[in-house]
């Protein structure tokens, strides 16, 4: 299983929209909606904030959005704030009990 | 409250083996899969592979086969990870994180346990 591609970095100013994306293969990303994202800040545990594609957790904010098009899966971030600078990676299923993660993405906030 | 709160540091020679413990509370232990993720300093995320607290099936990412080995202990709602035949290469934060049966996604993560592999 190869990682899924994202880009190294992205950035935007504090109330601007950035989206990552995520892209696969039909064994991974386009054979199922199953497509998670998680949040990390630098020394911690990542974090919950997408799953199966668009859902998302109770207690996170709804400017933390998923979609899928494809063998590519997207979160984007509305209205960014300055905590939402961290390092983002996309996960998905890849049948038979088996994940697969993307190459992770620093958000940046200008 | 949920928490998985796995064993502290390990510093190993290359050659020996690591096994790296995960406690799980709060929850009904046999009701979540628990896998093992990994991040090497200053990169991404990396599946190890998998293991049912209600049985005793495992799966492995293609990686590590042959030299990864998860076990559980349903008395004490514990998972542990064995890597053998460290290389300076396994130099890593080690996590446990757990799925709920049924679901895809991994809702609680470990607090992570640093291994280093050093001669």
């Amino acid at each position: 299983q190869s990682a899924l591609t994202q880009p190294r970095s992205v950035s935007g100013s504090p109330g601007q929209s950035v989206t990552i994306s995520c892209t696969g293969t039909s064994s991974d990303v386009g054979g199922y909606n199953y497509v998670s994202w998680y949040q990390q800040h630098p020394g911690k545990a990542p974090k919950l904030m997408i799953y199966d594609v668009n859902k998302r957790p109770s207690g996170v904010p709804d400017r933390f959005s998923g979609s899928k098009s494809g063998n590519t899966a997207s979160l984007t971030i509305s209205g960014l704030q300055a905590e939402d600078e961290a390092d983002y990676y996309c996960c998905s299923y890849a049948g038979s009990y088996i994940r697969v993660f993307g190459t992770g993405t620093k958000v940046t906030v200008l | 409250q949920v928490q998985l709160v796995q064993s502290g540091a390990e510093v190993k020679r290359p050659g020996a083996s690591v096994k790296v413990s995960c406690k799980a509370s709060g929850y009904t232990f046999t009701s979540y899969y628990i896998h093992w993720v990994r991040q090497a300093p200053g990169q991404g995320l990396e599946w190890m592979g998998v293991i049912n607290p209600s049985g005793d099936g495992t799966t492995f990412a293609q990686n590590f086969q042959g030299r990864v080995t998860m076990t559980k202990d349903t008395s004490t709602s514990t998972v542990y990870m064995e890597l053998s035949s460290l290389r300076s290469e396994d130099t890593a934060v080690y996590y446990c994180a757990r799925v709920r049966s049924g679901s895809y996604y991994f809702d609680y993560w470990g607090q992570g346990t640093l291994v280093t592999v050093s001669s």
